[in-house]
């Protein structure tokens, strides 16, 4: 049973194209992330929910729209796609406590292909 | 500015022998958590082992080791007898208690030979 869940794990569309990305997680968490791994392999967080509430908003485009229906879920719409969007977009799960710094729990990412 | 830093884009090493990963990380926080993951080339990102700052032992995990030196601000993974199935990218990564993200560093690609 995959504890965070990502769907689709690939999508190729052209420029111009609006895409999302689903994500459900079954730990029981509060918070859920979108970090983003550019060709670099560099990770970069890009949102965060906590118990459907956003807490993180890095220097996202506009483009770029979460969205989280509940605690289990968070999705990652995206609009008029630029090449520069091309990357592997990971969800992540976490406990939410004030005060925890203990691990994120990845699902498998969802490489996204602008051509 | 950077947080972690991991100054090792990539290393070798041999079969059976240990390798050790540096990582060194920024932060003003009292309380923080340190964190390794391994990312394979089928992509997903495997957590490793997990150093609270106040943990006075080192963490341990099978053949992984966290060295953690406070004062250094240093945290660096060894990994004993190393298998061709230890060849991935390894990131460090830390947590401070007043943000819930996980900040990483550019990660440290090991290949491992046979």
């Amino acid at each position: 049973d995959t504890a965070v869940s990502q769907t689709p794990k690939y999508l190729v569309t052209q420029m111009g194209n609006d895409k999302s990305i689903k994500c459900e997680q079954n730990l029981g968490h509060d918070t859920m992330y979108w970090y983003k791994q550019d060709s670099k392999k560099f990770l970069k967080i890009m949102f965060s929910y906590n118990n459907k509430e956003l807490i993180i908003n890095e220097t996202v485009p506009n483009r770029f729209s979460p969205k989280s229906p509940d605690k289990a879920h968070l999705n990652l719409h995206i609009n008029s796609l630029e090449l520069g969007d091309s990357a592997v977009y990971f969800c992540a799960s976490s406990k939410g406590e004030v005060g925890y710094t203990g691990e994120l729990f990845f699902g498998e990412g969802s490489r996204l292909t602008v051509l | 500015a950077q947080k972690i830093t991991q100054t090792q884009p990539g290393m070798f090493v041999q079969e059976k022998e240990a390798v050790t990963l540096d990582c060194t990380y920024d932060t003003s926080d009292q309380s923080y958590g340190l964190f390794w993951y391994k990312q394979p080339s089928s992509g997903e990102m495997i957590f490793l082992i997990y150093q609270g700052s106040y943990d006075e032992q080192n963490a341990t995990e099978g053949r992984y080791s966290l060295n953690f030196q406070k004062a250094r601000k240093s945290a660096n993974l060894v990994i004993s007898a190393s298998q061709l199935g230890d060849s991935a990218m390894y990131f460090c990564a830390m947590r401070e208690v007043n943000d819930y993200k996980l900040s990483f560093g550019a990660g440290t690609t090991v290949t491992v030979r046979a």
